[in-house]
């Protein structure tokens, strides 16, 4: 059974803080990590998509990091706007003809 | 056009309709999905097309049909649900099946109430 675990669950931040999240996921056979955003009654949007250990993107203020030895990866935003509010979920693909994965998602809400 | 579009946004049934879930999209991608999900869980996958041919299907109900005329087209037909079958169904593409360093494109879902 594959689990992918995403903490915290929620946060509450401030305008202009920096947060980070964790998303956890089986170590052997890494193929891809995956990270949406979700806005409430809007699409999931793919922010990241990450393959290599060691891997670092950047869009903007996001960034997210990977470690495919340890099985996480991190998701950091520098200094949240109210925009930035949203559920962030990563995924995990597995088996063949592309089965993803999701976390249950960590639901960012940022106050003006 | 970048989009996957789906429809109708909403949508409430009784348990006796037959009712159909419409998705599209114009960008070439080959592989299509359906996915489920219930209010604070994460989206659960029910159905796989690669190349137009159903791939994978985890253990839906056949109250759930799932249907891809052509390569921008997915339906998902309905008939006899449950009031436990009330929730957001999202359609996404990806642009080859089995190459997961591609992002998915997702629809925004239709939100279903069976009554």
């Amino acid at each position: 059974i594959l689990n992918v675990e995403q903490s915290p669950q929620s946060l509450h931040v401030q305008e202009g803080d920096s947060t980070n999240f964790t998303c956890s996921f089986p170590s052997s056979n890494f193929y891809a990590l995956h990270w949406y955003r979700w806005e409430t009654a809007k699409s999931p949007e793919a922010l990241f998509v990450m393959t290599l250990n060691g891997d670092e993107k950047k869009k903007g203020r996001i960034s997210a990091t990977l470690n495919t030895k340890e099985g996480y990866s991190y998701l950091y935003i520098k200094g949240s706007q109210p925009e930035d509010s949203a559920t962030y979920l990563c995924a995990f693909p597995t088996g063949a003809n592309s089965k993803l994965t999701f976390g249950k998602g960590i639901t960012l809400s940022v106050r003006p | 056009d970048t989009e996957v579009t789906q429809t109708p946004k909403h949508l409430v049934m009784g348990m006796t309709n037959k009712k159909s879930l419409k998705c599209e999209q114009h960008m070439g991608h080959r592989a299509m999905y359906w996915y489920k999900q219930k209010a604070k869980k994460p989206p659960e996958l029910m159905f796989v097309y690669s190349y137009e041919k159903l791939s994978i299907n985890e253990s839906v109900p056949s109250r759930f049909s799932p249907e891809c005329p052509n390569s921008s087209l997915l339906n998902l037909h309905l008939h006899a649900l449950q009031p436990e079958d009330s929730a957001l169904y999202l359609c996404a593409s990806s642009q080859f099946p089995g190459q997961e360093n591609y992002g998915y494109t997702f629809g925004s879902g239709t939100r279903l109430t069976v009554v």
